[in-house]
């Protein structure tokens, strides 16, 4: 019984598609992040979502946006892919905001062509 | 804004040998936590550090949080190859910032 699960594991598209990735928690947590990991392994902060409201929007380009319909569940789209948006995207889940540890989900690798 | 860096970016040490990451945040917090990441999995909780000057282990790994709540420390004794993948620190104040990681590779 996953905890955080995401779906696609992966994807491949091609520039200029729009593509989402689902992200759905059973933890019962208040709290859901988006992190971007690219080749470098550097794990970046994208979003974060608490109970349903956007609390963290980290610079992030207006093609990315989220939506959370429910606390449990945190989805990202994507509009006009670009070849640099190709990485490793994971959710997490956390309760609270921060005081806790983190739960993530396998990632989905998105791959750009 | 709130940033955490860690140093180094990249290790490679012979089996056996010791290895330490060490993680420096720009603002004081609230907890740091510790996450390994197994090659092409997911990041894994090691632990959480909240006390100023907490020192915690765990078989041969040992945490450190510094006096002032912004730094901290992940030592490995004795590596093994099991031991390899990005290590990464994450410093919580009112959200959870990840810190650039450590990617440490075992030689046999």
């Amino acid at each position: 019984d996953t905890a955080v699960s995401q779906t696609p594991k992966y994807l491949v598209t091609q520039m200029g598609n729009d593509k989402s990735i689902k992200c759905e928690q059973n933890l019962g947590h208040d709290t859901m992040y988006w992190y971007k990991q690219d080749s470098k392994k550097f794990l970046k902060i994208m979003f974060s979502y608490n109970n349903k409201e956007l609390i963290i929007n980290e610079t992030v380009p207006n093609r990315f946006s989220p939506k959370s319909p429910d606390k449990a569940h945190l989805n990202l789209h994507i509009n006009s892919l670009e070849l640099g948006d190709s990485a490793v995207y994971f959710c997490a889940s956390i309760l609270g905001q921060g005081n806790t540890e983190a739960f993530f989900g396998q990632g989905t690798r998105l791959t750009v062509v | 804004g709130q940033q955490v860096m860690q140093i180094p970016q990249y290790q490679h040490v012979q089996e056996g040998e010791d290895f330490t990451t060490y993680c420096n945040s720009s603002t004081t917090l609230s907890n740091i936590q510790w996450y390994k990441q197994r090659p092409g999995g997911h990041p894994v909780f090691l632990i959480q550090l909240v006390k100023s000057g907490e020192v915690k282990k765990q078989k041969r790994l040992t945490f450190q949080f510094g006096e002032a709540k912004k730094n901290s420390s992940l030592h490995i004794t004795a590596t093994q190859t099991t031991d390899v993948g990005p290590y990464f620190c994450g410093g919580a104040t009112n959200k959870l910032i990840f810190g650039t990681g450590t990617l440490l590779a075992v030689q046999p």
